[in-house]
């Protein structure tokens, strides 16, 4: 398997504009989570989905920010309009059912808003 | 009561020495705590958990040592090499529902030194 699969890697824009980041969990994983890390805050969990069905997003910061989960395969995490203070490391994480302690964890999204 | 504190925030070890990171917890509803290893540039990655009723769990040169009296569990890296220089993130686990959420500590940037 590839593992979690994210995209873009980097992503460089300037205060004001939307930002999307997109995920590809693990085939077969019911779970899809989404975190930010930053230096100050650590890794924070965001919001988490079962089954495509968000669960709890109590740790997403405003109603900037936005997630959705279409289908089994794709997740995208959005943000509109970006501020500065949104630049951070996005990471997508994946679990199955199974053992769903266990998270994968995608490369990160390095994001930095100007 | 959801935290998990991580000390210390960096260490430096010798080659062949003993790396120990030490992580406390709140809340007894935790059933679960893995250790997550992050190189730069990489997503976290899991590498080893323990359970609470169980005080050690040794993989390799990775043991965890888990005292739930006193809410508070380490990470003892023997024989520490260059290789395993990365930032090592305690985390744990509660049940909500049919899910599992991860709180993560602030980490430990860890260098080993020739």
């Amino acid at each position: 398997d590839a593992g979690v699969i994210q995209s873009p890697r980097h992503e460089v824009t300037e205060m004001g504009q939307e930002v999307t980041l997109r995920c590809k969990p693990i085939s077969g994983h019911d779970y899809l989570f989404w975190y930010r890390q930053t230096m100050m805050r650590g890794l924070e969990l965001l919001i988490y989905f079962n089954n495509n069905v968000p669960i709890d997003d109590s740790g997403m910061p405003e109603d900037r920010f936005s997630a959705k989960m279409p289908n089994a395969s794709f997740s995208t995490l959005k943000i509109q309009p970006s501020e500065p203070r949104d630049s951070a490391v996005y990471f997508c994480a994946s679990s199955p059912s199974r053992g769903l302690e266990t998270q994968y964890f995608g490369p990160g999204t390095r994001l930095l808003v100007l | 009561q959801q935290q998990v504190k991580q000390s210390p925030q960096s260490l430096i070890v010798q080659k062949g020495g003993i790396s120990i990171i030490n992580c406390a917890y709140e809340n007894t509803a935790f059933d679960y705590f893995p250790w997550y290893q992050q190189f730069p540039g990489k997503g976290p990655a899991l590498l080893i958990a323990i359970r609470p009723d169980v005080s050690e769990k040794k993989e390799g040169r990775f043991t965890i040592s888990f005292n739930k009296s006193a809410k508070q569990f380490s990470l003892h890296i023997m024989d520490s090499q260059p290789g395993d220089s990365a930032t090592y993130f305690c985390a744990a686990n509660i049940r909500t529902g049919t899910a599992s959420k991860l709180t993560f500590g602030t980490g430990t940037r860890l260098q080993v030194m020739l």
